[in-house]
């Protein structure tokens, strides 16, 4: 089977941008997590999909969205964009079965945003 | 808040040695942990996932135990290779297992040498 993949790898835009990252999970799976990855703060929970659902949410703010379509794949937006938005912003994909089901996580390869 | 420690942000070891690293918590009661490894450039990939009512699970040379009383987690790595050198995350689920809802600690940066 194919991995997760993201697109773009790489992106620079300016403060006060907008920028939408895309996900593809793994196929035949329904569950996409975002994740962002700073030096200073780790890997932190965005936000996860679920038939084309948000299932769960963490603690950014609203300028940070996201979507999932029919076939799974999902997209993140990030509206107003702050220099503090530079990150690696990471996807992963699970089968996203129902609750007390362990499943691990499969992660993309990322895609670094550098906000000037 | 929930918490997620770990103890060393970088640890370096001579190859042929046991790497120990550890993850603490504070204010949750998960009911599984998870091991991964990431390489500089790349996403985080799943090594081995405990439950809360395991005290350890092994995998090749890879040996994880879960102390739900000392709120606490160590990862080991048996004869240790320069191929192990990587960054290594713990992560627990929030959401008494649904999916998706990870909190992981920082990290802790391996280093075997030859």
């Amino acid at each position: 089977k194919a991995g997760v993949t993201q697109t773009p790898r790489y992106l620079i835009k300016t403060r006060g941008q907008q920028v939408t990252l895309s996900c593809s999970p793994i196929s035949g799976h329904r569950s996409v997590s975002w994740y962002q990855q700073t030096p200073g703060q780790g890997l932190q929970f965005l936000f996860e999909y679920f038939s084309e659902t948000q299932r769960n949410k963490g603690n950014f703010p609203g300028r940070f969205s996201g979507r999932q379509f029919s076939n799974s794949r999902s997209e993140m937006n990030v509206s107003t964009l702050e220099l503090g938005d530079s990150a690696l912003y990471l996807c992963a994909s699970s089968s996203g079965g129902t609750s007390g089901t362990q499943e691990t996580q499969y992660f993309g390869p990322g895609t670094r945003l550098l906000v000037l | 808040s929930q918490k997620i420690e770990q103890n060393s942000e970088a640890l370096n070891i001579q190859e042929g040695k046991t790497a120990t690293l550890t993850c603490n918590y504070t204010n949750y009661s998960p009911a599984y942990l998870q091991w991964y490894r990431q390489d500089p450039g790349r996403g985080p990939v799943f090594l081995l996932l405990i439950r809360e009512n395991e005290k350890e699970k092994r995998k090749e040379r890879l040996k994880v135990t879960f102390d739900t009383t000392l709120k606490q987690s160590l990862f080991h790595i048996t004869a240790s290779q320069p191929a192990d050198s990587a960054t290594y995350l713990c992560a627990l689920d929030i959401e008494g297992g649904s999916q998706g809802n990870l909190i992981f600690g920082k990290g802790t940066k391996l280093s075997v040498k030859p």
